[in-house]
C-alpha cells in the first residue's frame, strides 16, 4: 500500500530563516512525488514535482529513494510562504495521488 | 479554460438532509477525482473516474455517499442523509493522460460543507 507521512502539523519560523518541510513515503513501485501548496482559502496548486527538478519560488525538493524521502526546502523563508503544504505520491500506473496530512508553515515577521 | 469548477462554494445544512456537490472538470481531462479535506486527516481520496466510469471508490466512507459522472463534463457527489461528521471541504480535481501530461492534478476551489 502507498502512504505519505508528513510528521509536522505546524512549522513556525521567522522571516529569513531556512525552512525544511519533511515528507516520507512508502511505495513498492517507482514513485512520482509532488508538493502542493494551499494559500489561505485558495485551491490547491502544484508547487513542484520531482521529475522536473526545478526550483519554484525558491523551493526545492530532492527525491531520496534510499531514505524514501522528498523533503521541501527553502534557504530563506518569506512571509508570503505562509500556507498549507501537502506532499503527494503517484507512481507508474497510478492515476490518483495519495496525499500526506499536510504541514502548515507559518513565517513570522 | 476556467479550470475545475465546483458548486456550491459553501453549504450549510441540517443533519439528515441530502447534500449534492457538483463538479465540472477541465475540458479534455479524462480523469476526475473527489477528495475530502479535514483538519484531522488532511486530504483523503474518496473516488475517481476514468472516462466517466468509477475506477476506485474504496475511499467512500459509507453507503450514505454516492458519486456519479453522467458525462465528461459533469460529476456529482451526494450525501444522503448528511451527518455532522461529514463537515469538511470537498475538492474535485481532474487530470489528462495525453503525451504532455505531467501527472499533475488540477483542483477546484472546493465546496465547504457544514452539517449542523
Amino acid at each position: 500500500a502507498q502512504r505519505v507521512t508528513q510528521p509536522e502539523k505546524l512549522l513556525s519560523v521567522f522571516k529569513g530563516a531556512p525552512v525544511e518541510l519533511k515528507c516520507n513515503y512508502s511505495y513498492s513501485g517507482s514513485p512520482e512525488l509532488f508538493w502542493y501548496v494551499q494559500y489561505s482559502r485558495q485551491r490547491l496548486q502544484l508547487l513542484l514535482r520531482h521529475i522536473s527538478r526545478e526550483s519554484i519560488k525558491g523551493f526545492t525538493a530532492d527525491l531520496n529513494k534510499g531514505e524514501t524521502s522528498f523533503h521541501l526546502k527553502k534557504p530563506f523563508a518569506q512571509e508570503e510562504d505562509s500556507a498549507m503544504y501537502y506532499c503527494a505520491l503517484g507512481g507508474t500506473g497510478r492515476r490518483a495521488l495519495t496525499f500526506g496530512s499536510g504541514t502548515r508553515l507559518q513565517v513570522q515577521p | 479554460d476556467a479550470g475545475v469548477i465546483q458548486s456550491p462554494r459553501h453549504e450549510v445544512t441540517e443533519m439528515g438532509q441530502e447534500v449534492t456537490l457538483r463538479c465540472k472538470p477541465i475540458s479534455g481531462h479524462d480523469y476526475l477525482f473527489w477528495y475530502r479535506q479535514t483538519m484531522m486527516r488532511g486530504l483523503e481520496l474518496l473516488i475517481y473516474f476514468n472516462n466517466n466510469v468509477p475506477i476506485d471508490d474504496s475511499g467512500m466512507p459509507e453507503d450514505r455517499f454516492s458519486a456519479k459522472m453522467p458525462n465528461a463534463s459533469f460529476s456529482t457527489l451526494k450525501i444522503q442523509p448528511s451527518e455532522p461528521r461529514d463537515s469538511a471541504v470537498y475538492f474535485c480535481a481532474s487530470r489528462g493522460t495525453g503525451i504532455t501530461n505531467t501527472g499533475e492534478l488540477f483542483f477546484g476551489e472546493g465546496s465547504r460543507l457544514t452539517v449542523l
